[in-house]
């Protein structure tokens, strides 16, 4: 079935660093999602992207949709310690129905004060 | 204020005895779903629900019931609780179809099965 994977799994960086999470897709999407989550607490929607090479910018944040719409990415600049969490992509479940949300596992960021 | 609230929040049971999580948004969302949250796996999806009376099955259905009477509400229903269902639960809901608008999560509900 789809599958869509995030990398890496943990990412450990110092502040002030950047830091790039992938997430690639088995197959080709219509849009894919990019929400962030806090430790303890719930998934937040960070942004949509939607056309091919689309790239989207938010204060530090760098969102990149490839150009075959199979794979995106988040960058983030300069990190802070407020960037903590785990980063989650999300796409539409093409082997399921039509409301069917697929996501990768997700990157979980720790920043070094 | 525009929520998504799920009662309760923590939830310790046994194996067997039914229990159901309730959802409920004040946006007016026509869409609503439920994940599970395990680690290692993220987040998968149980049921969701594009509008009143429409449910369908996500990735990870079994063991789950739901129903949509009203616009603003999606209970989760676990009629046998098993240990394989601990894990933490949340709610979402979105104005259009959950893959192509934001989704709004609740603040989950952390149940243990034992």
């Amino acid at each position: 079935g789809q599958q869509v994977m995030q990398i890496p799994q943990y990412q450990h960086v110092q502040e002030g660093e950047d830091f790039t999470t992938y997430c690639n897709s088995s197959t080709t999407l219509s849009n894919i999602q990019w929400y962030k989550q806090r430790p303890g607490g719930h998934p937040v929607f960070l942004i949509q992207l939607v056309k091919s090479g689309e790239v989207k910018k938010q204060k530090r944040l760098t969102f990149q949709f490839g150009e075959a719409k199979k794979n995106s990415s988040l960058h983030i600049t300069a990190t802070q310690t407020t960037d903590v969490g785990t980063y989650f992509c999300a796409g539409p479940n093409y082997g399921g129905s039509q409301g069917n949300l697929i996501f990768g596992k997700g990157t979980k960021l720790s920043v070094k004060p | 204020e525009a929520q998504v609230t799920q009662n309760p929040r923590y939830l310790i049971t046994v194996t067997g005895k039914k229990l159901t999580v309730t959802c409920s948004q004040n946006m007016n969302h026509e869409y609503m779903s439920w994940y599970r949250q395990d680690p290692g796996l993220g987040l998968r999806q149980i049921y969701y629900s594009m509008n009143v009376e429409v449910t369908d099955k996500g990735d990870v259905p079994e063991g789950y019931k739901v129903s949509r009477k009203e616009k603003r509400n999606f209970p989760l229903i676990l009629e046998s609780p098993s240990p394989n269902q601990t894990s933490l639960y949340f709610c979402a809901s979105s104005l259009g179809r959950g893959i192509t608008d934001t989704q709004y999560f609740g603040p989950g509900t952390r149940l243990t099965v034992l």
